[in-house]
């Protein structure tokens, strides 16, 4: 089946820039996506891109996408307290959404 | 009405209850979806449900049984669950646009 990899652990200063990455293999992926995930919580999904771009900004969210080697990062920007979470990359393709593992994010005070 | 509700937030059930989750959405969307999800995992897809029929299973026990009644609502009922299966039972829905839009989850504990 589709795989989806991601880093587990990542560890930034407040205010710093976070940049969590995934690769994917599903080369029918039309839309790839970030979800955010609070402690107890669901799932929120952050932002989204289509593949046919290569980038999108929404406020403190840049997400980039490498279709050629099929790579997806997201980058926070200032990154405060609150952004602390698990966040899941995922893909569609063909098939329903398939997520990664997910990137626990720690913020450091 | 951009939300999909899911109602318990938290279920406690014995191994020999049977009880429903369910799952409402008022967003048009015609494919409906049950996830599972362990802790400090990702979620698992069990059940996809296209304009009201079941699509797709993932191979779950048949103490798991999902229901669609209308495109608005999907039930998962639950008899003789097992210890292994607690965990947070997620529905998401997704319509001709970009992304699925989950529930916030049934946390379920089997004791």
């Amino acid at each position: 089946g589709e795989d989806v990899e991601q880093s587990l652990f990542l560890s930034v200063r407040e205010g710093d820039s976070s940049v969590i990455n995934c690769t994917y293999t599903d080369s029918s992926s039309t839309y790839l996506y970030w979800y955010k995930q609070e402690p107890g919580a669901g799932l929120q999904l952050l932002t989204y891109i289509f593949s046919n771009m290569d980038m999108k900004q929404d406020q403190r969210l840049t997400v980039l996408l490498n279709k050629k080697d099929k790579h997806l990062s997201l980058r926070i920007a200032d990154t405060q307290t609150g952004d602390s979470a698990i966040y899941f990359c995922a893909e569609r393709g063909l098939a329903p959404l398939v997520f990664g593992k997910g990137t626990r994010l720690s913020v450091i005070a | 009405d951009t939300e999909v509700t899911q109602t318990p937030k938290h279920l406690v059930m014995g191994m020999t209850n049977k009880k429903s989750l369910k799952c409402e959405q008022h967003m048009g969307h015609r494919a409906m979806y049950w996830y599972k999800q362990k802790a400090k995992k990702p979620p698992e897809l069990m059940f996809v449900y296209s304009y009201e029929k079941l699509s797709i299973n993932e191979s779950v026990p048949s103490r798991f049984s999902p229901e669609c009644p209308n495109s608005s609502l999907l039930n998962l009922h639950l008899h003789a669950l097992q210890p292994e299966d607690s965990a947070l039972y997620l529905c998401a829905s997704s319509g001709s646009n970009y992304g699925y839009t989950f529930g916030s989850g049934t946390r379920l504990t089997v004791v």
